[in-house]
C-alpha cells in the first residue's frame, strides 16, 4: 500500500521559533509537494520538487523554504514562524511518468499552532 | 491561469438522498481532473479522476463526468451514507503536474 507520512500530527510552535516539517513516501515518486490548508481557502501549494535536489515555488512560498536531499524525503521549514503560519500542513508525492495524469498521495497532515 | 470553482458549502441532505456536487474550471490545454474526499482527520484521499473529455470516473457509487464543452466535472452519488460525511475537493492537473484545487465542499449527512 502507497504511503505518505508526515513527521508529527500535532505541533505548537513559539513565534521566532525554527520549525521543520518532515515528509518521506516511499513510493519512489519523482515529485512531492507542500500544501496549507485554511477553511474557506481549500489547498494552496507552497512549495514543490520534480527531482532531489531541486525545488519551485509554489503560489505562497513566503516565510518558507525547502530541502530535498534524498528522493523519499521532502523537508518545509519556517525559518521564522509566526502566527499567520497556524495552519494544516500537507505533504503530497506522484510519478512523473504520464505528465499531469497522475494522482498526489496525501499524508495525514500536520496541524501546526505558532503562540 | 488555472483555476477551480466548487459549489459553495456546507451540503447537509438526509441518508438516501441524491448529491451533487457543482465543479467548473478554468484551463489551458487538456487538463486531467480529480475528485478528492478528506475525512475527519485525515489527509486527501483520491475519489475518482478522468483524464479526457467524455470519459467518467467512478468509486464507491460516485460519478463524474469530464465536460470540455461545458468546463465541468460534477460529482454524483444516487444514495448517500452517513459515512460520506466529508469534505470533497474538485482539483485539475496541467502538464506541470501540479494540482489546483476548488475550496472544498463539506458534506454533512443526516440518519
Amino acid at each position: 500500500d502507497v504511503k505518505v507520512t508526515q513527521s508529527s500530527r500535532y505541533l505548537v510552535k513559539r513565534t521566532g521559533e525554527k520549525v521543520f516539517l518532515e515528509c518521506v513516501q516511499d513510493m519512489d515518486h519523482e515529485n512531492m509537494f507542500w500544501y496549507r490548508q485554511d477553511p474557506g481557502l481549500g489547498l494552496r501549494l507552497i512549495y514543490f520538487s520534480y527531482d532531489v535536489k531541486m525545488k519551485e515555488k509554489g503560489d505562497i512560498p513566503e516565510g518558507y523554504s525547502v530541502s530535498r536531499e534524498k528522493k523519499e524525503r521532502f523537508s518545509l521549514i519556517l525559518e521564522s514562524a509566526s502566527t499567520n503560519q497556524t495552519s494544516m500542513y500537507l505533504c503530497a508525492s506522484s510519478s512523473a511518468r504520464g505528465r499531469g495524469k497522475n494522482e498526489q498521495y496525501f499524508g495525514p497532515g500536520t496541524r501546526l499552532t505558532v503562540t | 491561469g488555472d483555476s477551480v470553482t466548487q459549489m459553495e458549502g456546507p451540503v447537509t441532505l438526509s441518508e438516501e438522498a441524491f448529491l451533487t456536487i457543482n465543479c467548473t474550471y478554468t484551463a489551458t490545454g487538456y487538463p486531467s481532473l480529480f475528485w478528492y474526499v478528506q475525512y475527519p482527520g485525515e489527509g486527501l484521499q483520491l475519489l475518482l479522476k478522468a483524464t479526457k473529455a467524455d470519459d467518467k470516473g467512478s468509486n464507491k457509487g460516485f460519478e463524474a463526468t469530464y465536460r470540455k464543452e461545458t468546463t465541468s466535472f460534477h460529482l454524483e452519488k444516487g444514495s448517500v451514507q452517513v459515512s460520506d460525511s466529508a469534505v470533497y475537493f474538485c482539483a485539475l492537473s496541467s502538464r506541470a503536474q501540479k494540482l489546483v484545487f476548488g475550496q472544498g465542499t463539506r458534506l454533512t449527512i443526516n440518519p
